[in-house]
């Protein structure tokens, strides 16, 4: 059955401290994104890849660290200088490849919803 | 600088009626338009998409049209059930696989 997972559900951490959102995919999919949503907005784009290795900025970078060693997973770090890091953490994927039925549909996992006190 | 706007923050539909939802860009780059359902504490789950070189898609009880002139899509839902209570998506592409979001409108079906 494939999918993404986001764990954990809920995250608790103080204030200062680092912490690592771990996104899995084993839909085979190239591209990988996250996005935070916070009340009364839209979804934002933290960080996106499209290739294993490689990775880019997306509109609210700033605060945050990525890594994409292996195509099923792409864990995002919450470091100490994101200034508002409480917020419901989304992560997606998408299909990349020519055959894809549709290149911009992205699939959502769950989401960890990220406490910072 | 918001490019997806979705203007109504709540609707509410009696159950069997017609729900609208309508959605505004400014970017003329954008040339592809989804719209995602998303239940609290859940990541959201695509409804329908449609190209720019099409005006109308239809899935089910679900339909978009896009008026590229007037820059606006809107997703129709007919007829509405109580399990479309959520909050609704508009997402627009252009040219790469990135998706700007607008802020979402929740519906709520009257039962």
């Amino acid at each position: 059955d494939g999918g993404i997972t986001q764990s954990p559900k809920y995250l608790f951490r103080k204030e200062g401290q680092n912490v690592t959102l771990s996104c899995e995919q084993n839909l085979n999919h190239d591209a990988m994104y996250w996005y935070r949503q916070d009340p009364g907005q839209g979804l934002r784009l933290i960080y996106y890849s499209q290739i294993v290795n490689d990775f880019q900025k997306g509109d609210i970078a700033e605060g945050y660290s990525v890594s994409r060693e292996k195509k099923e997973s792409f864990p995002l770090t919450v470091t100490s200088a994101q200034k508002n890091p409480t917020a419901f953490y989304l992560c997606a994927s998408s299909d990349r490849s020519p055959a894809g039925l549709d290149p911009y549909e992205q699939y959502f996992g769950p989401g960890t919803r990220l406490t910072v006190t | 600088d918001q490019q997806v706007k979705q203007n109504s923050p709540s609707l509410s539909v009696q159950e069997g009626r017609i729900s609208i939802l309508n959605c505004d860009y400014t970017n003329s780059m954008f040339d592809y338009f989804l719209w995602y359902k998303k239940y609290p504490a859940e990541g959201p789950t695509f409804l329908i998409s449609i190209s720019s070189i099409k005006d109308k898609n239809e899935d089910g009880r679900f339909t978009v049209f896009l008026n590229k002139s007037a820059k606006h899509l809107s997703l129709h839902i007919v007829p509405s059930q109580p399990g479309d209570s959520a909050v609704y998506f508009c997402a627009a592409a252009g040219g790469n696989e990135k998706l700007t979001f607008g802020t979402g409108t929740r519906l709520t079906i009257i039962p």
